[in-house]
């Protein structure tokens, strides 16, 4: 299995609506990320798991919310979000670099979330 | 500037012709990846090249990477019209911790 499956595919909210995103992997990655895409612009990195551990947090508000509750699951709590956050959400995975350290190995993607905030 | 900057934004070729782009960055990288993108759907992994190599190939695909100018290129010969697509270009940077930075991208449109 050499996919990474995101859900929901859409997803419309208000600013004072809790929601999250789900990302899964089979492929045996200890890496995982989540990045945010805006229209016409290239993917922006959020956070990196490595090994079920956040291991960096790209200066993300805190109305986002990562959790990764095993290797193989990553999710993204919203709530509290602002219009400016619609966007394309994508996840990927990879194995981790070398050291166990995230990053340099070839990152997988899923096919993303198109999120609207009302 | 940013780290993988791309050069052209946007290319329109005949399908069987070659195309080319064109992507530069500013840090020391361990790697250099490629991605295409259909349609703001998900990223396809293209091709990694490492810092110690110099040339990569994959069916269509060509990549060079050149660290001592920091650029890269990819080089799609005998385009069709399922490579239109955005490409983008990808580093992970060695310097101020791990961070995988995309370029700006370039959009290929291939006219049958």
């Amino acid at each position: 299995d050499t996919e990474v499956t995101q859900t929901p595919k859409h997803l419309v909210m208000g600013m004072t609506n809790k929601k999250s995103l789900k990302c899964e992997q089979h492929m045996g990655h200890r890496a995982m990320y989540w990045y945010k895409q805006k229209a016409k612009k290239p993917p922006e990195l959020m956070f990196v798991y490595s090994y079920e551990k956040l291991s960096i947090n790209e200066s993300v508000p805190s109305r986002f919310s990562p959790e990764c509750p095993n290797s193989s699951l990553l999710n993204l709590h919203l709530h509290a979000l602002q219009p400016e956050d619609s966007a394309l959400y994508l996840c990927a995975s990879s194995h981790p670099g070398l050291a166990g350290g995230p990053g340099y190995e070839t990152q997988y993607f899923g096919p993303g979330t198109r999120l609207l905030v009302l | 500037s940013q780290q993988g900057e791309e050069d052209p934004q946007a290319l329109s070729i005949q399908e069987g012709e070659n195309a080319t782009m064109n992507c530069s960055y500013k840090t020391s990288i361990n790697n250099l990846q490629w991605y295409r993108q259909n349609s703001g759907r998900g990223l396809v992994h293209l091709i990694l090249i490492r810092s110690n190599e110099r040339e990569k190939h994959s069916g269509r695909l060509r990549v060079t990477l050149d660290t001592s100018k920091k650029s890269s290129s990819l080089l799609i010969t005998a385009s069709r019209a399922a490579d239109t697509a955005s490409y983008f270009c990808a580093t992970d940077r060695t310097t101020g911790g791990f961070k995988t930075i995309f370029g700006a991208g370039t959009r290929l449109f291939v006219k049958a």
